[in-house]
Order: C-alpha cells, then sequence, then structure tokens
C-alpha cells in the first residue's frame, strides 16, 4: 500500500510554464517535506508545512499544506530549467515520531528549453 | 566537505562478496538512516539508529546489517550480495530536535 501517492508520475513542460504536483494520502501527518532530487545526488530538504492550511514560499516555489493534512502541493511559477528533477513528498504519520518518514515515489519534472 | 559522506560512491561487486558502504557526517546529528532507491519503488527504509547504542530495522532488512561505530559514523554491510540488492544507497542524517533529513550523495551499488 502507497501510504504518500504523487502525482503526476513524469512531467515535461517548457521553459517560463506554471505546473503544480500533488502528494495525497488517506492518513494524517503531523508534518510533511518536499525535496528536490538532481540525478547522481541525494535528496535536498526544500520546505517542511506542520500546520494544516500551511502555505510556504521559496522564491518560485509555493508549498502548501492541505487543511486537514492529508496533502500537499507544490507549485511553480515560470518553471527555469535548474528546476528539473525529482520531487519527493515525505511525510511523518500523526501519533508517529518526526523521524520516521515515509516518502512518495515522486515526481520527475523536466522542464525543456 | 559535503555534511554527508558516503563512500564508494560506485562498486560493483559480485555475488556472494561482502561488501561494506560507509557513512560518516558533521552536521552533529543523532539520527541515521540507511535507505535504497529503485525505480519505481522509491525510497525504502533498511536500518535506522538514534544513538551508537539504538539501532532499529526499517522496511527490508533482511540481507543487511548495520553498525554505529559513532556518532557520526554509521555503515551498511551486504554479508552475502545477491543482484537484486543492485541500487542506489543513501545514507541520511536528521536531529532528534528538528524535521528534516540531510543525504548524502548516494552509493551506487551493482551486484554481477
Amino acid at each position: 500500500t502507497q501510504l504518500l501517492k504523487q502525482s503526476p508520475q513524469f512531467l515535461s513542460i517548457q521553459e517560463g510554464e506554471n505546473l503544480t504536483v500533488y502528494c495525497n494520502s488517506s492518513s494524517v501527518f503531523s508534518s510533511l517535506q518536499w525535496y528536490r532530487q538532481e540525478p547522481g545526488e541525494g535528496p535536498v530538504l526544500l520546505v517542511t508545512v506542520v500546520t494544516g492550511g500551511e502555505v510556504k514560499k521559496l522564491k518560485r516555489l509555493t508549498f502548501q499544506f492541505g487543511d486537514a493534512r492529508k496533502d500537499s502541493s507544490l507549485h511553480i511559477t515560470a518553471a527555469q530549467t535548474g528546476d528539473t528533477g525529482l520531487y519527493l513528498c515525505a511525510g511523518a504519520l500523526s501519533g508517529g515520531s518526526n523521524y520516521k518518514l515515509t516518502f512518495g515515489k515522486g515526481t520527475l519534472l523536466t522542464v525543456n528549453p | 566537505d559535503a555534511d554527508v559522506t558516503q563512500t564508494p560512491r560506485n562498486r560493483i561487486t559480485k555475488t556472494g562478496k561482502r561488501i561494506m558502504l560507509e557513512c560518516s557526517q558533521t552536521k552533529g546529528h543523532d539520527r541515521m538512516y540507511w535507505y535504497r532507491q529503485d525505480p519505481g519503488l522509491g525510497l525504502r527504509l533498511i536500518y535506522y539508529s538514534f544513538d551508537v547504542k539504538d539501532i532499529n530495522k526499517g522496511e527490508i532488512s533482511d540481507g543487511y546489517s548495520v553498525s554505529r561505530q559513532a556518532q557520526a559514523k554509521f555503515s551498511l554491510s551486504l554479508e552475502s550480495a545477491i543482484p537484486n540488492q543492485t541500487a542506489l544507497y543513501f545514507c541520511a542524517t536528521s536531529h532528534s530536535d528538528s524535521y528534516g533529513y540531510t543525504f548524502g550523495s548516494g552509493t551506487r551499488l551493482t551486484v554481477v
């Protein structure tokens, strides 16, 4: 059973376009994180959201945690080729500990020049 | 230098051989983890450790063992490598007071 489902699995867009990727679950999470992984490297933490309804911005990236803390989205405005990578969401289940994360399988984003 | 260093970066080994992957960190984090990443399967937890005396199995620990030699060092061993252990292996660290993992750059292991 896939606890965190990410969609779409693959996304290929042109530079300058906007996009949104999703991370959904039927479980409640106490916190949720987004990572970006580039080829040949480990995932790098982008953001952590902990409050239902929370919105965080990181330059052109906007992260939202659902009100019920079961889902999250990542919106990129005016995508650049440097945004290319695998985007992973990871969550700590509510009632569990923040140390044990469950990872989604990721959205592979390609931004074409 | 990287906060989390994994060695080797790439390794090809034969079926049945014992192999050790090493991880060291300069973050001062108390928690360390080993994951493997496979296409279509994502990141799966092999083992994790809260401190030198605390080792825990993850979801796919069969065929693997670990050693936490010091707070900064956590190694993963494959006692008798088999081809389906071919994967990208990541070490990660975290602090008990904060969210988020710091990952190493990974070891690409091929078992032939």
